[in-house]
């Protein structure tokens, strides 16, 4: 099974909305991220978390907060977004940081 | 045919023929190649991986070559179907860089029945 779930597959929010993303998985992958994909160009890479702890964060807003509750889950905390923010939020997981990366479905975030 | 700038590079191949997409990555240091599979709509699938220290993998229907003297990677999907018209990710782990991965550009694989 190399499955990662991510809720809500959409979102819309205002610009002074808190929400959360969420992403899920049970395969024993010690390593998730965060990464955020714009229509036509490849994902680019926010966060890192390995063994729970956040072993890199690319430079994000603060608006953006990402936690690691446990070894399975992995959520995304937003707060006044931006319009600019509107895009696919990707969750991967791999059972380490060098090796292969899955992904879920993403959730579609759009900010109104 | 393929086109450059603005839009994602394009390959339109005809079922059943071969296709290979290519994709030149960026620094030398980088141990560690995955290609991905993104159908519209969803998020991007594993397809193969490759190490440095190899410079041929093969897979069902696909194959990874790896010449790390000009930094080129391919991926030959063999008797292509329907079903594998996607956009193609090549990414490229840096050594020491904690499981970042960066992400080419991609290509539109489109294949015509």
């Amino acid at each position: 099974d190399t499955e990662v779930t991510q809720t809500p597959k959409h979102l819309v929010m205002g610009m002074t909305n808190k929400k959360s993303l969420k992403c899920e998985q049970h395969m024993g992958h010690r390593a998730m991220y965060w990464y955020k994909q714009k229509a036509k160009k490849p994902p680019e890479l926010m966060f890192v978390y390995s063994y729970e702890k956040l072993s890199i964060n690319e430079s994000v807003p603060s608006r953006f907060s990402p936690e690691c509750p446990n070894s399975s889950l992995l959520n995304l905390h937003l707060h006044a977004l931006q319009p600019e923010d509107s895009a696919l939020y990707l969750c991967a997981s791999s059972r380490a940081l060098v090796r292969e990366q899955y992904f879920g479905p993403g959730t579609r975030l759009t900010v109104t | 045919g393929e086109s450059v700038g603005l839009h994602l590079p394009t390959l339109s191949v005809q079922e059943g023929d071969n296709s290979i997409i290519n994709c030149a990555y960026s620094n030398s240091a980088s141990d560690y190649f995955i290609w991905y599979k993104q159908e519209s709509g969803k998020g991007p699938q594993f397809i193969i991986d490759i190490r440095s220290n190899m410079d041929k993998r093969q897979g069902q229907r696909v194959t990874v070559l790896l010449n790390k003297t000009v930094k080129h990677l391919s991926l030959q999907i063999a008797a292509t179907q329907p079903g594998d018209s996607a956009v193609y990710f090549c990414a490229e782990k840096l050594d020491n860089q904690g499981g970042k991965l960066i992400f080419g550009q991609g290509t539109e694989l489109s294949v015509k029945p």
